[in-house]
Parts: structure tokens; sequence; C-alpha cells
């Protein structure tokens, strides 16, 4: 079963705007991951949020996490159109192996 | 390094044949794994391992088989492929000495079984 939701679905915004995207789950967990995946491609790691933690940020990224609400956001500042792409959030609970992935969050970047 | 690769890149199989989807890394990962990914579906974690010799299930294991030989490689056995089966399947790889628990992709094998 899905442990993320992403919402929304997809999103699309002008080059220059804010994408914000939101992640909510179930249970408990260690940390929460967010990927992107370009058209056709694997994914790539972004960034990494543990579970004491409550916000993160590398580059034009920042990510918080609230376990209270067990829900998470990514913000992408001055998006690019090279930013467009599918975004997912990745859980790891029991067993900081597996991840559990949500079903993403498609993003378009217009130039 | 090459990161993770898979082969094939794309692959057509009939019902009822069996094939096998090749994974390799060399970046000495201990961790490996398989996903499927069905549009609308996210990733699905079908097999993992934690090292050579070690396997477990997924989430979704039924038809498909592992085995870990050597730390490197990690294929993934389709035993007798169904239409359900049609997806694209993404190989990862991850090491807790590195950066823990960040997982390494491969690019993908897209198979359609008619």
């Amino acid at each position: 079963s899905q442990q993320g939701e992403e919402d929304p679905q997809a999103l699309s915004i002008q080059e220059g705007e804010n994408a914000t995207m939101n992640c909510s789950y179930k249970t408990s967990i260690n940390n929460l991951q967010w990927y992107r995946q370009n058209s056709g491609r694997g994914l790539v790691h972004l960034i990494l949020i543990r579970s004491n933690e409550r916000e993160k940020h590398s580059g034009r990224l920042r990510v918080t996490l609230d376990t209270s609400k067990k829900s998470s956001s990514l913000l992408i500042t001055a998006s690019r159109a090279a930013d467009t792409a599918s975004y997912f959030c990745a859980t790891t609970g029991g067993s900081n192996y597996k991840l559990t992935f949500g079903k993403g969050t498609l993003l378009t970047v217009n130039p | 390094n090459a990161g993770v690769t898979q082969t094939p890149k794309f692959q057509v199989l009939k019902t009822g044949q069996s094939m096998t989807l090749q994974c390799a890394q060399d970046m000495n990962h201990e961790y490996m794994s398989w996903y499927r990914q069905d549009p609308g579906m996210g990733l699905r974690l079908i097999h993992y391992s934690v090292g050579a010799g070690i396997t477990d299930q997924g989430e979704v294991p039924n038809g498909y088989n592992v085995s870990r030989s050597t730390t490197e490689d990690f294929p993934l056995r389709l035993l007798s492929a169904a239409p359900s089966q049609t997806s694209v399947y993404f190989c990862a790889s991850s090491s807790p000495g590195q950066l823990p628990y960040e997982q390494y992709f491969g690019p993908g094998t897209r198979l359609t079984v008619t």
C-alpha cells in the first residue's frame, strides 16, 4: 500500500514562481525523502529530512516536516523550466532500507 | 563510476515467457532493490537485498524471483510473464556507510507483456 500521498497530482506554474508540493503519510517514519524523476528517466534523490528535524534547505529546495500531522512539504523557489519533472516523497519506517513512495506530483514549469 | 545499470532498456514478452532483468552497480553498495512503476501508482517495492546471499520480499513480490550471489548484481526473474507485469522496472542501490538511505536508481527497463 502507498505510504505517502502527494498533493497536488499536477501543478503548472510560470518560470520564476515558487512551487509547493505536499506529502502526507500514514504511519510513523524514520525519515522522509524527496526524489525527482524526469520523463523517461530514473529517480534522483533531492533531499532527506529525519523525523526529529522540522526544516531543511538545499539550494533552491526547502523541505518541512510535521510529524504531528504526518505531512511534509517541498518548496522549490524561483523555478526554472528544467525543474519540470515528477516529484515523489518516500518514507522509511521500521526498516531504513525500505522506501515507500507516494504517487507523485507532476510539476510543469512554463518558460 | 557507471552507477546503477540496467539491461535491457526495452523488452516485449508474450504471456507465459520468462526472462531476467539485469541490474548491476559499481559503488560497492550493500543494499539493492527492485521497484515497478505503473501509471498513477508511484513506485512499489518488489524485492530487496541487504547483502550478498540475503533477499526479502517487498510489497508486490508475486511472479518475481531474485537472487544476490555478488555485491554487484541483483537480477530480477519473471517466471511466467503476465500482462499485469507490463510496467517500468527500476533497480536501486544504497549504502548506509556513505550517504545514509539515499537510493541511487538505474534508468529503468520498460517491459510490455502481450
